[in-house]
């Protein structure tokens, strides 16, 4: 079965800091990326997504991601963040022909002013 | 407004009761799931659909029961509530033929608290 790990559970940076969050999937075969992102008291958002072509995906509220696939990876970039970025961030891997994601535990980003 | 619709917001419920989830999406999407949330666990798929009248199991179904009469409704039943099932109930839903590039609508939550 497929997994995925997300090894910073709270991140805290201050403005203008740059972000990485790391995502890392166990499956072998090809498969589809996808951020979400859930804001206090909301529901999840599609933040960016990778199925095929450029490794590097641009996303929405200039957050970008990189698909590395030597390293089962998929990490989550912002080269400066802002306050209203503090949010819970999800990463979630969909595989073959299936419809179900498995989601990572989620990181906590918290942006101080 | 096109989504899913997610009732109720809140719910509290004594160990032993039973309940439905309501979930309604107005895209005329094929797949429709159930996730529960739990803080440092992300999101556990309990059940899915991929169309009237066929659901299957997912991660975590035990204690819950869902059926699909429509392709609008997906509802989650608790049989018979316990403290464990205390988390956060999302609906998602999904067109089969373009869940890549479109991915998961996710409905706003249901937060379940079992007593």
């Amino acid at each position: 079965a497929q997994s995925v790990s997300q090894h910073n559970h709270h991140v805290i940076l201050s403005e203008a800091a740059s972000l990485e969050l790391g995502c890392n999937y166990s499956y072998g075969g090809t498969v589809n990326l996808f951020w979400y992102v859930q804001y206090p008291g909301q529901h999840l958002q599609l933040l960016l997504k990778y199925f095929s072509g450029d490794p590097l995906v641009k996303g929405i509220k200039g957050f970008e991601a990189e698909f590395i696939k030597s390293k089962f990876s998929f990490n989550l970039r912002k080269p400066s963040v802002q306050w209203s970025d503090t949010a819970e961030y999800f990463c979630a891997v969909n595989s073959g022909s299936a419809r179900q994601l498995t989601f990572g535990s989620g990181t906590q980003l918290t942006v101080l002013p | 407004n096109a989504g899913v619709t997610q009732t109720p917001k809140f719910q509290v419920l004594k160990t032993g009761q039973s309940m439905t989830l309501q979930c309604a999406q107005d895209m005329n999407h094929e797949y429709m799931s159930w996730y529960r949330q739990d803080p440092g666990m992300g999101l556990r798929l309990i059940h899915y659909s991929v169309g009237a009248g066929i659901t299957d199991q997912g991660e975590v179904p035990n204690g819950y029961n869902v059926s699909r009469s429509t392709t609008e409704d997906f509802p989650l039943r608790l049989l018979s509530a316990a403290p464990s099932q205390t988390s956060v109930y999302f609906c998602a839903s999904s067109p089969l033929s373009d869940f890549v590039n479109y991915g998961y609508t996710f409905g706003s939550g249901t937060r379940l608290t079992v007593v």
